[in-house]
């Protein structure tokens, strides 16, 4: 079965740039959109941004300035970048597979916390 | 942007009730609509999607249903693993929206 696994560092320091990957198995990255989504301790979830596997992207407005997602199809993987970080940013965040014609996310990875903290 | 509004933020319920959650969009979606169903520490799942379709393994006491504005999350009879917070999402063109989410606590 389809399997997403989120990889990054846990513990970063204010305006570092986040980076964070998700390994795709058991599909090809082809011909999905895949996000990213994250959620502040104890908060609500908050949708990130797309990509489709040809490399086009959406993000959320409210993040679209600091935020990069880009894909690797030969290596079945896709990332998130988010620049300048501050505790705002501390969050378990979420890779998920977005099942387009259906406006849902039907596959997520786990979720990896990321902590930002002089 | 599209607002979502969840309602309630928490309900306490008993072993075998009827809950319904919903959610309302600030304007027509259609029928572009999930609910997830999110515990502890875990990732969210998804139930149901396009409003009312039931996603492949979720138990048929998981319903939904509504369109435009307007939708509702229906759980016909509670079970302990049913405890838990629920969301629900809009796809509104590539923006997608999550709502407040719900609670579901054990009265």
């Amino acid at each position: 079965q389809v399997q997403l696994q989120e990889s990054g560092p846990g513990l970063m320091k204010p305006s570092e740039t986040l980076s964070l990957t998700c390994s795709v198995s058991g599909a090809s990255i082809s011909p999905y959109y895949w996000g990213w989504i994250r959620q502040p301790p104890g908060k609500g979830l908050e949708w990130i941004g797309f990509i489709y596997y040809t490399g086009s992207t959406t993000y959320n407005p409210s993040l679209d300035s600091r935020v990069t997602i880009s894909v690797d199809t030969s290596k079945n993987q896709f990332s998130l970048k988010v620049n300048s970080v501050t505790s705002a940013d501390m969050a378990v965040y979420y890779c998920a597979r977005a099942y387009a014609n259906r406006g849902s996310f039907d596959v997520w990875g786990q979720g990896t916390m990321v902590t930002v903290s002089s | 942007d599209i607002q979502m509004t969840q309602s309630p933020s928490s309900v306490s319920a008993s072993v075998g009730d009827r809950v319904t959650i919903t959610c309302r969009a600030s304007h027509d979606v259609s029928s572009w609509l999930a609910w997830y169903q999110q515990k502890p520490g875990k990732a969210p799942k998804l139930l149901i999607y396009s409003a009312s379709r039931l996603q492949i393994g979720v138990p048929s006491r998981f319903s939904g249903s509504g369109s435009g504005t307007d939708f509702t999350l229906t759980i016909s009879s509670l079970q302990p693993e049913d405890f838990a917070t629920y969301y629900c999402q809009v796809a509104d063109r590539f923006r997608w929206t999550f709502g407040q989410g719900t609670k579901v606590e054990i009265k």
